[in-house]
């Protein structure tokens, strides 16, 4: 059963950093890409950040470039995002998902439960 | 990068049918086969409903279903049931960018 499991959120002041880590089970985690995706409290889904099943191709979308950067263990199994210089607006639950990447399709096909990051003095 | 446009709402009653757009540009929606729709309940993750613009992941219901026609993706639910009731949210692949819709709140009467 493949599994997904998000950890690392939590409380932090403006301009503060927090790594966010992901914990994939039940699939061969390598030859997957692997997405970062957010959403603000009674927001809609935002995409935050791709990354290649070895690491060598990595896309962010345009509010977290400079700040954020996402990272992957393919011998732990495990997927990063490191944040820094944290804003309010950053404030969100922030879910990874397995990203199914081809010429024919593009997709996540499952999901984390998510971990909640807020942004606060 | 700009969201892709869906409706806030739509409702419909138990047996009925609905469709909810989701609107991009020739560089999105309109440039590849590549729009897939999420079903996200109160508190819970996203899940996959439809990818490659029409197809179902197993264990989801054939009333789910898919198309495209120019820059416009469509989800249509038919035999609306009370489990429907959800928010729903189109995705497109824009090059070396994701694109999300601003998600739509399906209420079944």
């Amino acid at each position: 059963e493949v599994q997904l499991v998000e950890s690392g959120g939590g409380l932090v002041q403006p301009g503060g950093s927090l790594r966010l880590s992901c914990a994939a089970s039940g699939f061969t985690f390598s030859s997957y890409w692997m997405s970062w995706v957010r959403q603000a409290p009674g927001k809609g889904l935002e995409w935050v950040a791709n990354i290649k099943q070895d690491g060598s191709e990595k896309y962010y979308v345009d509010s977290v470039k400079g700040r954020f950067t996402i990272s992957r263990d393919n011998a732990k199994n495990s997927l990063y995002l490191q944040m820094n210089s944290l804003r309010a607006e950053d404030t969100a639950v922030y879910y990874c998902a397995r990203l199914r990447r081809s010429l024919s399709g593009y997709y996540s096909d499952y999901w984390g439960q998510g971990t909640l990051v807020t942004v606060s003095s | 990068q700009s969201a892709l446009t869906q409706p806030a709402s739509v409702s419909g009653s138990p047996g009925q049918s609905i469709t909810i757009s989701c609107t991009g540009t020739s560089s999105d929606v309109g440039s590849y086969n590549l729009v897939s729709w999420y079903q996200q309940h109160p508190g819970k993750a996203p899940k996959l409903m439809i990818y490659e613009g029409s197809k179902r992941p197993s264990g989801v219901s054939n009333r789910f279903s898919g198309s495209k026609s120019g820059n416009t993706a469509s989800l249509t639910i038919s035999g609306l049931q009370a489990e429907d009731e959800a928010d729903y949210y189109c995705c497109s692949y824009a090059g070396s960018s994701t694109l999300f819709g601003g998600g739509t709140k399906l209420t079944v009467l």
